[in-house]
């Protein structure tokens, strides 16, 4: 089987950066996802590496590296608003395409 | 463009009762998702779909049937409402695009007594 972890819960100050980690055992997959859920919402797709590295997207960074098995999502600058609740995901090569998997989700509380 | 919908928002059952829930996209997705969510535990894919016609089962199938006559629908049931079966309920669907994007409807909240 194959698993990703996250840390369940995060605390920082407005204006502050966070990190989430997440971290894999699998042996192939195409590409690693975020996505934000606040409470009672549905998930919302953040960001998406498919190659090692760094992608920005405003105040949101993801990195990518499948030597280390490892990603995180970094959120810079952060605002009262970016309390929630975030979700990584892969999706195998050796499942049939659509089929995903996703972290247990990191719980972000931004504090004034 | 609404997106993603799901039927009902709400819904509570007894024990042994059944239900369909629908989804319904209108984005000319070609992959469709049902997910459950519990309180600790992320999103756990129950079944998907990758095209009108075509169903397969994912992480937590047992419990659950789906359908997919029409691409913009795809349906969950519950045949034998059990109290495990308690949860959030999400949908979603994506493109065949490269980027993994999926987009979710605003989920089911569902009580089974």
């Amino acid at each position: 089987g194959q698993s990703l972890e996250q840390p369940s819960e995060v605390t920082a100050v407005e204006g502050a950066i966070v990190q989430i980690n997440c971290t894999y055992q699998t042996s192939g997959f195409y590409g690693l996802s975020w996505y934000q859920q606040h409470d009672g919402g549905a998930p919302t797709f953040l960001s998406y590496n498919g190659l090692d590295g760094l992608e920005e997207t405003g105040r949101f960074s993801s990195f990518l590296s499948r030597s280390d098995s490892y990603g995180y999502l970094l959120l810079q600058e952060l605002q009262m608003k970016d309390s929630a609740s975030y979700f990584c995901a892969v999706r195998r090569t050796t499942d049939s395409w659509g089929k995903f998997q996703f972290g247990a989700g990191t719980q972000v509380v931004v504090t004034p | 463009n609404a997106g993603v919908t799901q039927t009902p928002k709400f819904r509570v059952l007894k024990t042994g009762q059944s239900m369909t829930l629908l989804c319904a996209q209108d984005m000319n997705h070609e992959y469709m998702y049902w997910y459950r969510q519990d309180p600790g535990m992320g999103l756990r894919l129950i079944h998907y779909s990758v095209g009108e016609g075509t169903t397969a089962k994912g992480e937590v199938p047992d419990g659950y049937n789906v359908s997919r006559l029409k691409k913009q629908n795809f349906l969950l049931g519950l045949e034998s409402a059990a109290p495990s079966q308690t949860s959030v309920y999400f949908c979603a669907s994506s493109s065949s695009g490269p980027t993994d994007t999926q987009y979710f409807g605003p989920g089911t909240r569902l009580t089974v007594l």
